[in-house]
């Protein structure tokens, strides 16, 4: 079975910290993503990459980086966070080939105070 | 511009009778579906999916459609459970893509 491992179920943050996000898949994934989730707008993509130490935009990537530096590992890093990112964060990964199911962690819940 | 949309925020439905979720689509160009089911405090869970060079996909319980000329496509559940009450999204994505496109969710409530 597909193991994605979000570090942590619940962080609570101050506005304006950096905050980091971790998540790890060992299935030799080439392909991870972040996601957020909030309450009637289901789950947006803020970033993906496709390989090592390759990125793309999502839909809402303005105020969030990612690292990948590792396969295996993809970090969303929220620059200076401020209260709007509250939100229930999404890590999933999935094979190369298109047409291929996401596997999700179950989620970092975050509030920023 | 929301491009897959899930109408119903909820449905609730006896235990035994028929589940049927519904989610459409604006871009024709889509071409792959899927259907997610999610737990409290769990990640979305992959459920179902269906090509669009087909217009039905079963797996046990689990009976995707998907009417193209509509942009429409349903997850029918049948018998319903009360295990089977979570959140179900429905995604779509191109071919050659790595992205879906996720509805806002439907919440599921099987009464006992």
């Amino acid at each position: 079975d597909v193991k994605v491992t979000q570090s942590s179920r619940y962080l609570v943050k101050r506005t304006g910290e950096k905050v980091f996000l971790e998540c790890v898949q060992d299935m030799d994934h080439e392909n991870m993503f972040w996601y957020r989730q909030d309450p009637g707008l289901g789950l947006r993509l803020i970033y993906f990459s496709y390989d090592v130490k390759m990125k793309e935009k999502g839909d809402i990537p303005e105020g969030y980086s990612v690292s990948r530096e590792k396969k295996e590992r993809f970090s969303l890093i929220l620059e200076s966070a401020s209260t709007n990112q509250t939100s229930m964060y999404l890590c999933a990964s999935s094979r190369t080939f298109s047409n291929q199911p996401q596997h999700f962690g179950d989620g970092t819940r975050l509030s920023i105070l | 511009d929301q491009q897959v949309k899930q109408n119903s925020p909820s449905l609730s439905v006896q235990e035994g009778r028929i589940s049927i979720l519904n989610c459409d689509y604006t871009n024709s160009m889509f071409d792959y579906f899927l259907w997610y089911k999610k737990y409290p405090a769990e990640g979305p869970t992959f459920l179902i999916s269906i090509s669009s060079i087909k217009d039905k996909n079963e797996d046990g319980r689990f009976t995707v459609f998907l009417n193209k000329s509509a942009k429409h496509l349903s997850l029918h559940i049948v018998p319903s459970q009360p295990g089977d009450s979570a959140v179900y999204f429905c995604a779509a994505s191109f071919s050659g893509t790595y992205k879906y496109i996720f509805g806002t969710g439907t919440r599921l409530k099987v009464l006992a």
